[in-house]
């Protein structure tokens, strides 16, 4: 298994600034990436965080807003970029083990004013 | 594409069972299970993997219906712990990533 640390665990922002989200593993994983979560609706993966190279986004997310590294195997970072209250959200680091079982971390909830 | 999840909520008393469905449009390498609780990480409950292989909690059960992309979470005797939203994952071929399904609500009563 992988326990996976998020901090901020939330934050409040105000509109225009950018917030970094850190993520560590305590294991090697082979894949991390990146979740939306607004309350009470499902997961929406934004981007494959790779190590040493650029992430993989998905459809409707870019690198702009939200830059993503990944320096090694085990920690990666994402950056919401000049906020609007529609990035008011819970974000999600995930990880995925040898044995192609993804582990989540609990969260961050940011809230933009 | 989403996958489709049924129902989208039950209630239940403790010791009942209940079935969550879990269906896809696409092909799938793989389907993995999550139980989330309010404002905690979705944690991992069980994979199973085209072919038949299958890893996860010894008290869960699921199944998965290759041909028709389909898969179902079965809970039996359920426990108040067992309340939480659960989503299903569904892995195409493109190797490790997950897209969930809108998530079924369950809750258990005493």
């Amino acid at each position: 298994s992988a326990v996976i640390s998020q901090k901020p665990s939330r934050d409040i922002c105000q509109r225009g600034t950018s917030l970094t989200i850190q993520c560590q593993v305590d294991s090697q994983v082979t894949m991390m990436f990146w979740y939306r979560q607004q309350p009470g609706q499902s997961l929406t993966l934004i981007a494959t965080a790779n190590q040493g190279s650029e992430a993989t986004y998905e459809s409707g997310f870019v690198i702009d807003k939200f830059p993503i590294s990944r320096p090694n195997l085990t920690f990666s970072t994402l950056t919401v970029s000049n906020m609007s209250p529609e990035d008011s959200s819970i974000y999600l680091c995930s990880a995925t083990t040898g044995e192609n079982i993804q582990y989540f971390g609990a969260g961050t909830r940011l809230s933009v004013l | 594409q989403q996958p489709v999840q049924s129902p989208q909520a039950v209630i239940l008393r403790e010791g009942e069972d209940a079935v969550i469905n879990c269906s896809s449009s696409k092909a799938l390498y793989s389907v993995h299970w999550y139980r989330q609780k309010h404002g905690e990480a979705p944690v991992f409950l069980m994979i199973l993997l085209k072919g038949g292989e299958q890893k996860g909690h010894e008290k869960i059960s699921a199944s998965f219906n290759e041909k028709k992309q389909q898969s179902s979470l079965y809970l039996t005797a359920s426990q108040l712990s067992y309340s939480g939203t659960y989503f299903c994952g569904t892995e195409t071929p493109s190797y490790g990533k997950l897209t969930f399904g809108q998530g079924t609500i369950l809750t258990v009563h005493p």
